[in-house]
């Protein structure tokens, strides 16, 4: 398997502009998470998914923020318009079962630069 | 909200001393996982424990989970300087649904 792939590995942005990151995830894994990761705030939950289905989203951080996952292979995350406080590494990762602790698959990040 | 604390946030040491990082929870966990994320990288599974006072070994790294199942410590014997990296802990309420709370991780140096 390819693990989890995310697209496009770096964005450089200017501020106003509408950025969407992309993510696949491990095929058969019915969870998906999205992360944030900066130097001053750590590894951020933003928002998770199992069977498609949006869980949890209070990690997002403001109405900015948008994600959807519109089936089993294929997942969003959109910020519109994006700030110089976006930037940061954006990681996608999956995982299969029961939720219950199970091993969460990172992909290899995108990262942001918001002018 | 639930915390997961880690403790140091950085560590500086010469290669062949031992380190350790530390994880506290404010509540208790049904179970807890590390990451390790290398210098530009992603953090990429280690291990996980489940059962209180587990103690789990893979090469030259120890893990623990507490008693209590409210702490855990990863140590590792004479580093190398491939261990270099940022150890995350990350926890799992009982009863969640698959939401792991993160620590703020320890980033190993070491000085060949």
């Amino acid at each position: 398997d390819a693990g989890v792939i995310q697209s496009p590995r770096h964005e450089v942005t200017e501020m106003g502009q509408e950025v969407t990151l992309r993510c696949k995830p491990i095929s058969g894994h019915d969870y998906l998470f999205w992360y944030r990761q900066t130097m001053m705030r750590g590894l951020e939950l933003l928002i998770y998914f199992n069977n498609n289905v949006p869980i949890d989203d209070s990690g997002m951080p403001e109405d900015r923020f948008s994600a959807k996952m519109p089936n089993a292979s294929f997942s969003t995350l959109k910020i519109q318009p994006s700030e110089p406080r976006d930037s940061a590494v954006y990681f996608c990762a999956s995982s299969f079962g029961s939720g219950a602790g199970e091993t969460q698959y990172f992909g290899p990040g995108t990262r942001l630069l918001v002018l | 909200g639930q915390q997961v604390m880690q403790i140091p946030q950085y560590q500086h040491v010469q290669e062949g001393e031992d380190f350790t990082t530390y994880c506290n929870s404010s509540t208790t966990l049904s179970n807890i996982q590390w990451y390790k994320q290398r210098p530009g990288g992603h953090p990429v599974f280690l291990i996980q424990l489940v059962k209180s006072g587990e103690v789990k070994k893979q090469k030259r790294l120890t893990f623990q989970f507490g008693e209590a199942k409210k702490n855990s410590s990863l140590h590792i014997t004479a580093t190398q300087t491939t261990d270099v990296g940022t150890y995350f802990c990350a926890g799992l309420r009982g009863g969640n649904t698959g939401k792991l709370i993160f620590g703020q991780g320890t980033t190993l140096q070491v000085k060949p």
